[in-house]
């Protein structure tokens, strides 16, 4: 049911700033890994995937980084902008093609 | 940009009504999936079929049914809707090649009185 997700990590950045939004994943195992944007009122928008032969992979204006040693997941977004501002989510693959969904960052942009 | 669709997009309705939320994919993707996120929340996943005929239940209990006849139809149902069936349903899918990127829909807001 409802209930206010009082807890949900923000982080405020300036426009123009470099943001960093991070993510821990739970299984070793996982070989696929995906950050989504999800804007208010809207589902949520695939921006970029990894998978856990990569260390790096860039996009235009954003960059993943995965550590695998300590199952860690960062999305960093270069000269953030007003239209960042949504609360990102990173998903690990559990198997049998379905995605396991981190609790979410909210990005603030403030002009 | 994907092609997956919701209707209603928001719904208010009384306790013990049945309700069926339906979801559209037009890209011929295999497999399809329900999930239910409150407020600010992660993304739970109730539902999945992998195809026509298949259907699977996720990790979180939910007293919903699915069905799958056709490819680009995923109806999610409630037989008697309560209110903490108060929540957000997103349906996404992805395709069946190796690839688990899932495409999401925008979603049905459900409120039960």
């Amino acid at each position: 049911g409802e209930s206010v997700g009082l807890h949900l990590p923000t982080l405020s950045v300036q426009e123009g700033d470099n943001s960093i939004i991070n993510c821990a994943y739970s299984n070793s195992a996982s070989d696929y890994f995906i950050w989504y944007k999800q804007e208010s009122g809207k589902g949520p928008q695939f921006i970029i995937d990894i998978r856990s032969n990569m260390d790096k992979r860039q996009g235009q204006r954003v960059t993943v980084l995965l550590n695998k040693t300590v199952k860690h997941l960062s999305l960093q977004i270069a000269a953030t902008q007003p239209g960042d501002s949504a609360v990102y989510f990173c998903a690990e693959n559990r198997g049998y093609s379905t995605l396991t969904f981190g609790k979410g960052t909210m990005l603030l942009v403030s002009p | 940009e994907a092609d997956i669709y919701q209707t209603p997009r928001y719904l208010v309705i009384g306790t013990g009504k049945k309700i069926t939320l339906e979801c559209s994919q037009t890209m011929g993707h295999d497999k399809m999936y329900w999930y239910q996120q409150d407020p600010g929340m992660e993304l739970h996943l109730i539902h999945y079929s992998y195809g026509v005929n298949s259907t699977e239940k996720g990790d979180l209990s939910s007293e919903s049914t699915v069905s799958r006849i056709r490819t680009e139809h995923f109806p999610l149902t409630l037989e008697s809707a309560r209110p903490s069936h108060t929540s957000q349903y997103l349906c996404a899918s992805s395709v069946d090649r190796g690839q688990e990127t899932q495409y999401f829909g925008p979603g049905t807001r459900l409120l039960v009185l």
